[in-house]
């Protein structure tokens, strides 16, 4: 298993501002992903976290909203630039181990309210 | 493209019957299959995992799931249902090809006492 801390877990921002999330994890790992919880929904995959090179996008999310940091294999952050209510959300961190054993590691989840 | 798909937003049973909350799943190749649960303000949760080998899956807290490839389908089912078991439940799925799952739209499960 890994263990995943994620902070804030929780925070109510202002419109117009950004917010940075942060994932520590207790092993390296080598796939590390964002992820969206917007309520009463499903999970959305925001981007795949790379170290050392830019984050993959899915479509739909763009860097200058959503600008990941990889700095190595145990860290990221991920932030919510110029917030609207719409952005509210929770935002996941989410590890998968290699191997034959793929289950995917989530940390506790940030719950975003833009007023 | 990978889909799963959960026809349920909810499901009520009560505490101490049986329950059954539902999963079918579109992959390419073999399917790496697996179930979450997201308790209120938390993370979500590992519950079990179908890769290879026996059908019946059993998990975490006395949950299992079947692995059915006619019917595409991992239905998770526990044999008597806790108050405590009420959460909202993700089934996943990804490719062989793929480490990145693709998750349904979620199940609320309610029991009652």
């Amino acid at each position: 298993s890994a263990v995943i801390s994620q902070k804030p877990s929780r925070d109510i921002c202002q419109r117009g501002t950004s917010l940075t999330i942060q994932c520590q994890v207790d092993s390296q790992v080598t796939m590390m992903f964002w992820y969206r919880q917007q309520p009463g929904q499903s999970l959305t995959l925001i981007a795949t976290a790379n170290q050392g090179s830019e984050a993959t996008y899915e479509s739909g999310f763009v860097i200058d909203k959503f600008p990941i940091s990889r700095p190595n294999l145990t860290f990221s952050t991920l932030t919510v630039s110029n917030m609207s209510p719409e952005d509210s959300s929770i935002y996941l961190c989410s590890v998968v181990r290699e191997g034959v054993n793929r289950e995917a590691f989530f940390g506790q989840g940030t719950r975003l309210t833009v007023v | 493209a990978q889909s799963v798909a959960q026809p349920e937003d909810q499901v009520n049973v009560a505490e101490g019957n049986p329950l059954t909350v539902k999963c079918t799943y579109s992959v390419s190749g073999n399917p790496y299959l697996f179930w979450y649960v997201q308790y209120p303000n938390r993370g979500l949760q590992f519950l079990l995992k179908y890769i290879t080998g026996d059908n019946l899956v059993k998990g975490s807290y006395g949950f299992e799931a079947e692995f059915n490839k006619s019917q595409t389908s991992f239905h998770l089912k526990k044999p008597s249902a806790l108050v405590s078991d009420s959460a909202l439940y993700f089934c996943a799925a990804a490719s062989g090809g793929s480490y990145i799952p693709t998750f349904g739209r979620g199940t609320s499960l309610i029991v009652h006492p």
